[in-house]
């Protein structure tokens, strides 16, 4: 069956270290979302994909970079890790359609001591 | 300015009862979709229904069913019989725009807990 899976599941760092969060889907869709959620805020969005080396800021990119090489990944980069950055990470995958309902990865814990 | 707004943080039903989970939208583009995903405490994003802007019917899935009025902008969610495993976290969400350049955005949430 396709998914879309999230590694690590749990990710301990200390401020100032670059973390890479991974996304892996294999539903073949071209459209891919990075959010952020906090208590009080929803999901917020990073950085979105509509396809290959297709990149774009999304409402809270500042210390957030994604690369969009292949179809299957788009891993997010937090260049220098802050408190203001612990949170649970979601991806999100969709195909474009009618709906363009969401497929989401089962989430990322990222704590920045 | 916020572009969906769920008012409701937290609500309370009694199990078997109905409840509706409020939401409003504020878009100027005519080609729109409202979503509601359900959050259970173990995290996860479920998708549960969906609404297209010129959808004529309200959307309907098993308990779940959209309010949609278009022109008071507002996507009501209305879960039918409540169960004690509906109580979760619920995400409006909407896309503007036509399939595939679109950005979805979400509300802040209403948090559903189901007396027995």
């Amino acid at each position: 069956d396709a998914e879309i899976t999230q590694s690590p599941r749990h990710k301990i760092t200390e401020t100032g270290r670059q973390v890479t969060l991974a996304c892996h889907q294999t539903w073949n869709h071209n459209n891919m979302f990075w959010y952020r959620q906090d208590l009080g805020h929803g999901l917020r969005l990073i950085h979105y994909s509509y396809g290959v080396q297709d990149t774009n800021k999304g409402e809270v990119s500042d210390g957030y970079s994604v690369s969009r090489s292949n179809t299957e990944d788009l891993p997010l980069t937090l260049e220098s890790a802050a408190s203001s950055q612990t949170s649970v990470y979601f991806c999100a995958s969709s195909e474009t359609g009618d709906s363009e309902k969401l497929f989401f990865g089962s989430g990322t814990q990222l704590s920045v001591l | 300015a916020q572009k969906i707004t769920q008012t409701q943080p937290g609500m309370f039903v009694q199990e078997k009862e109905a409840v509706t989970l409020d939401c409003t939208y504020d878009t100027s583009d005519p080609s729109y979709g409202l979503f509601w995903y359900k959050q259970p405490s173990s995290g996860e994003m479920i998708f549960l229904i969906y609404q297209g802007s010129y959808d004529q019917q309200n959307a309907t899935e098993g308990r779940y069913s959209l309010n949609f009025q278009k022109a008071r902008k507002s996507a009501n969610l209305v879960i039918s019989a409540s169960q004690l495993g509906d109580s979760a976290m619920y995400f409006c969400a909407m896309r503007e725009g036509a399939g595939g350049s679109y950005i979805p955005t979400f509300g802040r949430g209403t948090s559903l807990i189901v007396h027995p």
